[in-house]
């Protein structure tokens, strides 16, 4: 069966931390990983991850994936408030047939304290 | 240019009736995907389709519930005499180019069935 694993489930912080965020998956013909930040609505699109060892980065948040052990990390430094949400990692794959899907993992529930 | 764009935000129903959620995508995407969100899960893909097509149903539960994307106006799904364990959150998102390209998602509908 085709799954995502995210840890920790959640983690708190204090403002100025550094936090890793863990994906792990297994699943058949993979094509992409991607992360998302959910607060109170839409998933919000952060990065998407196809080769190994190249650092996505975007302001203070930067990815990586490993496709040889199956992960993705998620690192976000200098922590602020306004990080606090939960960061879905997803996994495109090839799902019966010819069509791709995207599985998602539970997340991870960040909560930066002031 | 607007998001995705979803209707109703929350939605009440008795056991028994039908929820009906609209889909607006995004201007010039063509593929629609149709996500549930249970507390403290991940979002489980339903449904891909595009114009006038179902392209992958493999998430949709076999009985009740069923979605279609025509050729003018949103995209519907329809859940009919809605049972308690239909209460979640219902994700629409929408690309250009099906997988090759990052999902956009609207805000979701929260579907209570009381």
């Amino acid at each position: 069966e085709d799954k995502v694993v995210q840890s920790p489930l959640s983690l708190v912080v204090h403002e100025g931390d550094t936090v890793t965020l863990n994906c792990s998956y297994e699943v058949t013909n993979f094509r992409s990983l991607l992360w998302y930040k959910q607060e109170k609505k839409a998933p919000t699109f952060l990065f998407m991850l196809t080769s190994s060892g190249i650092e996505k980065k975007s302001g203070r948040l930067s990815s990586i994936l490993d496709k040889k052990e199956l992960f993705s990390i998620l690192n976000i430094t200098a922590t602020q408030t306004g990080d606090s949400a939960v960061y879905l990692c997803a996994v495109e794959h090839l799902s019966g047939g010819s069509n791709y899907k995207l599985t998602f993992g539970k997340g991870t529930l960040l909560t930066v304290n002031p | 240019n607007a998001g995705v764009m979803q209707n109703p935000r929350h939605l009440v129903r008795r056991r028994g009736q039908e929820a009906r959620l609209r889909c607006s995508p995004m201007k010039g995407h063509s593929h629609v995907y149709w996500y549930r969100q249970l507390p403290e899960e991940g979002l489980k893909f339903m449904v891909y389709l595009q114009k006038e097509n179902i392209i992958d149903e493999s998430g949709m539960p076999k009985e009740r519930f069923s979605a279609e994307f025509p050729k003018e106006g949103p995209s519907i799904l329809r859940i009919q005499q809605v049972v308690r364990g239909d209460s979640a959150a219902y994700f629409c998102a929408s690309s250009t180019q099906g997988m090759h390209s990052p999902l956009h998602f609207g805000n979701g509908t929260r579907l209570t069935v009381t």
